[in-house]
């Protein structure tokens, strides 16, 4: 299983980017990238996922460097409301494989 | 479109007392998790269940059983509760097509 290692907390201001790092060393081939949110008193909601290179939607950038022992979640512009904790989560869900296992995230703050 | 449902939302037990936290999900998912999460802290994985008939443990199984009642439903029972099992749990089930989970809102138990 990969283990994901994440700062515990991060500081911005808003209209800032910021940019959130995890390491998963031991990544396995089959396995995918996946960021989720927190707010408190709520469960994590998905917010990006990719396998290898540059992934973006609507709210964030994911990037993933070829040997794919890390990956960086990238927040555009931050407001207030993104204060959250942001999680990195390493796995495949294929088949029967399906223990997901969360680290212990990154406390966001922003300031106004 | 309710997506996952956990049941109660608030329970308070005595040391001793037993009972189950109910969750279903009408997502058609196979997969589904069990999930604690501490004050302060990271979710930790329970128990998960890879498709109907199946459970596997996770990382802190010790003190819970579960049961995959059918594919929508999968229940987690506190035998003998504790005060260290005092937490907010977390139902999820996952899209395997998109490798997203769903969370439910959380079960707040505590235990005195």
């Amino acid at each position: 299983l990969a283990k994901t290692t994440q700062p515990i907390s991060m500081d911005s201001y808003e209209g800032q980017e910021v940019n959130i790092t995890c390491s998963h060393n031991n990544i396995a081939t089959n396995d995918y990238i996946t960021w989720y949110q927190q707010f408190p008193s709520q469960g994590p909601r998905f917010i990006i996922q990719g396998y290898k290179t540059k992934v973006t939607n609507e709210v964030a950038s994911l990037f993933i460097p070829a040997d794919r022992k890390s990956s960086t979640l990238s927040l555009p512009r931050v407001s207030l409301s993104d204060t959250a904790v942001y999680y990195c989560l390493v796995g495949s869900y294929g088949g029967s494989q399906g223990n997901l296992i969360f680290g212990k995230g990154t406390k966001l703050s922003v300031k106004p | 479109n309710a997506g996952v449902t956990q049941t109660p939302k608030f329970q308070v037990l005595k040391t001793g007392q037993s009972m189950t936290l109910q969750c279903a999900q009408d997502m058609n998912h196979n997969s589904m998790y069990w999930y604690r999460q501490d004050p302060g802290m990271g979710l930790r994985l329970i128990y998960y269940s890879a498709s109907e008939g199946t459970t596997d443990k996770g990382e802190v199984p010790n003190g819970y059983n579960v049961s995959r009642l059918n594919k929508r439903e999968f229940s987690l029972r506190l035998e003998s509760a504790a005060p260290s099992q005092t937490s907010v749990y977390f139902c999820a089930s996952l899209d395997r097509a998109t490798g997203e989970l769903f969370f439910g809102e959380g079960s707040r138990l505590t235990v005195l």
